[in-house]
């Protein structure tokens, strides 16, 4: 298994422009999550998924949008970018987070610039 | 709102020392996770903890919780410099299916030959 796979490693991006982050599973997961990791910082939910067709706002989900329609793939879509937007995100996966074993496996990260 | 603290949140250390990270939160939670993040890589599960008490130990690290606190710490015995790495708890809230995770800040560990 690839496990948690995420497109492109780096971006860099003018202020006002769009674009797509690609986060794909392998693992058939329902449960698929976007994190920021801005530094010296803990990671923040930006948007989460319990299965396809079903997106939830997290704790910091505004300049974000986010689609779910399958299984393996949740892509963050990022409209008019803005600095306050550089950061490192992280895309994760779980089974589900109902039972005390599951756990989230995360993707490697896109490091993104907006200059 | 829930209010996950790490500290310390940079910590220095020799090798072969012992030290100890703290991780409180400020809700009720019945569970706790602890990730590694090595320098510009993805984070790793470390350890689920999942009741009061429980204690979970891999190598030199072990974790513990405390429900009733609302703590958890990670111990770091005899450290080594591949345990230099930044450690993130991670409280578990929600219900339903709309469980999540909520960070700490994390701790950097630096141990120094």
């Amino acid at each position: 298994n690839a496990g948690v796979t995420q497109t492109p490693k780096f971006r860099i991006l003018k202020i006002g422009q769009s674009m797509t982050l690609q986060c794909t599973q392998d693992m058939n997961h329902n449960y698929m999550y976007w994190y920021r990791q801005d530094p010296g910082m803990g990671l923040k939910l930006i948007y989460y998924s319990v299965g396809a067709g079903i997106t939830d706002k997290g704790e910091v989900p505004n300049g974000y949008n986010v689609s779910r329609s399958t299984t393996e793939d949740f892509p963050l879509r990022l409209e008019l970018a803005a600095p306050s937007q550089t950061s490192v995100y992280f895309c994760a996966s779980s089974y589900s987070m109902v039972t005390g074993t599951d756990t989230q496996y995360f993707g490697p990260g896109t490091r993104l610039t907006v200059l | 709102e829930l209010k996950v603290e790490q500290n310390p949140l940079f910590l220095s250390m020799q090798e072969g020392k012992n030290y100890t990270i703290y991780c409180n939160y400020s809700t009720t939670s019945d569970r706790l996770y602890w990730y590694r993040q090595d320098p510009g890589k993805s984070l790793e599960s470390l350890f689920v903890l999942l009741s009061n008490g429980a204690v979970k130990q891999e190598g030199r690290l072990m974790a513990s919780l405390d429900t009733k606190a609302r703590l958890s710490t990670l111990h770091i015995t005899a450290a080594v410099h591949d345990l230099s790495a930044t450690y993130f708890c991670a409280v578990v809230t929600g219900g339903g299916s709309n469980y999540k995770l909520t960070f700490g800040k994390g701790t950097l560990l630096t141990v120094n030959p």
